[in-house]
């Protein structure tokens, strides 16, 4: 166990739909990044936001948005879906900013677009 | 970008020590090396990382070329919780915008 939590563990939902996935980082850390992780991408990197403030961005669609909250747990929005938004989304959680922190990954949640 | 290269599967038997190879040609004077291994149906789990120097944790070692092009992750004795996808990762870029890009891996199947 990680320590980080991610909810919900499955979701299925329509196209065209709009969902938020949630993440509670591991106690004490500031940092929190998203992943995406299908079959034919493989794991990229999304987005990262460091104690409210967003701090790096990958390869995330402009139908995606993320935000970090006070309480430092964070949501993923992801609007206008397509089939091929369907994967699993990791979340991971570090207590600094930069990668030579350890990033502990949460469970993930498995998205499927019908 | 400097990119990683790395088998795409590797056996080893249990109780055996497993040598993981990771080239990295372009790496840049700044850039760490970082392994992240993915146990099936699980999130991607920290393993070690380095700069220069070999480093050693509870997990694993890491095993860094003088020239730093290439980089071996040894899990001294394998066990049969020890199969997952093992990525080498470049990290690139000022510090405060450090991102880990996932590269294929390799898969490491271990035998009983």
């Amino acid at each position: 166990d990680s320590g980080v939590t991610q909810t919900p563990k499955h979701l299925i939902t329509a196209t065209g739909q709009r969902v938020t996935l949630r993440c509670s980082p591991r106690s004490g850390d500031l940092s929190v990044y998203w992943y995406q992780q299908s079959l034919d991408q493989g794991l990229q990197f999304l987005i990262q936001y460091y104690n409210g403030e967003e701090r790096a961005k990958g390869n995330i669609l402009e139908r995606f948005s993320a935000q970090q909250f006070p309480d430092l747990h964070s949501e993923l929005n992801l609007s206008s879906l397509e089939l091929g938004d369907s994967a699993l989304y990791f979340c991971a959680s570090s207590p600094g900013q930069g990668v030579i922190y350890e990033q502990y990954f949460g469970p993930g949640t498995r998205l499927t677009v019908t | 970008d400097a990119k990683t290269t790395q088998p795409n599967s590797m056996e080893s038997n249990e109780e055996e020590p497993v040598h993981l190879p990771c080239n990295h040609s372009t790496i840049s004077g700044t850039d760490y090396i970082h392994w992240y291994r993915q146990l099936p149906s699980q999130g991607p789990e920290y393993v070690i990382h380095g700069l220069t120097s070999n480093v050693n944790n509870r997990m694993a070692s890491l095993a860094i070329a003088e020239d730093r092009k290439s980089s071996t992750l040894i899990l001294h004795r394998a066990t049969l919780r020890d199969a997952a996808v093992y990525y080498c990762i470049l990290s690139h870029g000022v510090y405060n915008t450090d991102k880990l890009i996932f590269g294929t891996g390799t898969r490491l199947q271990v035998f009983p």
